[in-house]
């Protein structure tokens, strides 16, 4: 299976504890999205890579959560201190992009089958 | 703002056709995207459709797009028991990194 794989499928974990989240995108994808969705609603950015390079966060972002792609390849999103708000299902997306049209090609996103975090 | 609606539920019987209806509000809108989850999936890209089109056909789906009055609508043809799922439309608004504004998700129940 070549596309987006995020691990683990589940975490449940207790309040105030900090969890990690790993996301390997497809392999020639340069661009890298973490999205949270909650019961009910669309996903919605939390942040995006363009390789290692951290582009854009959002407010959703609060200092509790960091996201690294150190080598430009597989990213991780962590929480420090979780509460109970932060249960959702976190999915990450990639997309390649290119240099010479500055992005605007239409490759579209590619969703993982996401990380449903409980935190209790 | 960047704000995109959709109707939450829409029940109809195998064989019928499916409409999915989508407002959104950023006229800076380059793409529209059609993705579809299935209980406890990531999101299935569908089809999309570039803002400078009206129609896309894709085997049983159809994209209609109303620039003018900022309207999507996705028609599934012949609609099966397995298409039942969540839809999501999405803009992709331009210079801002590719990203996707999602609605909140269309409920489709096929009725055998």
């Amino acid at each position: 299976d070549t596309g987006v794989s995020q691990d683990p499928r589940h975490k449940i974990t207790k309040r105030g504890q900090n969890v990690t989240f790993r996301c390997d995108p497809i392999s020639e994808h340069n661009r890298l999205y973490w999205y949270r969705q909650t019961l009910g609603q669309g996903p919605e950015f939390l942040t995006y890579f363009q390789n290692e390079a951290q582009l854009e966060k959002s407010r959703l972002l609060s200092d509790r959560f960091s996201a690294e792609r150190p080598k430009g390849s597989f990213s991780t999103l962590e929480i420090q201190r979780t509460e109970q708000g932060d249960s959702a299902m976190y999915l990450c997306a990639s997309r390649e992009t290119s240099p010479r049209d500055r992005g605007q090609l239409n490759s579209p996103l590619h969703f993982g089958n996401g990380t449903r975090l409980t935190v209790t | 703002g960047e704000d995109v609606e959709q109707s939450l539920f829409l029940s109809v019987r195998e064989g019928d056709s499916s409409v999915i209806n989508c407002t959104y509000t950023d006229s800076s809108s380059t793409y529209l995207y059609w993705y579809k989850q299935e209980p406890g999936a990531g999101l299935q890209l569908l089809t999309y459709i570039f803002s400078n089109m009206d129609m896309k056909q894709d085997q049983r789906l159809t994209v209609l797009l109303n620039k003018k009055d900022k309207h999507l609508s996705l028609r599934i043809a012949d609609t099966q028991t397995g298409d039942s799922a969540i839809y999501f439309c999405a803009e992709r608004i331009g210079n801002q990194g590719g990203k996707l504004i999602f609605g909140q998700g269309t409920e489709l129940s096929v009725k055998p």
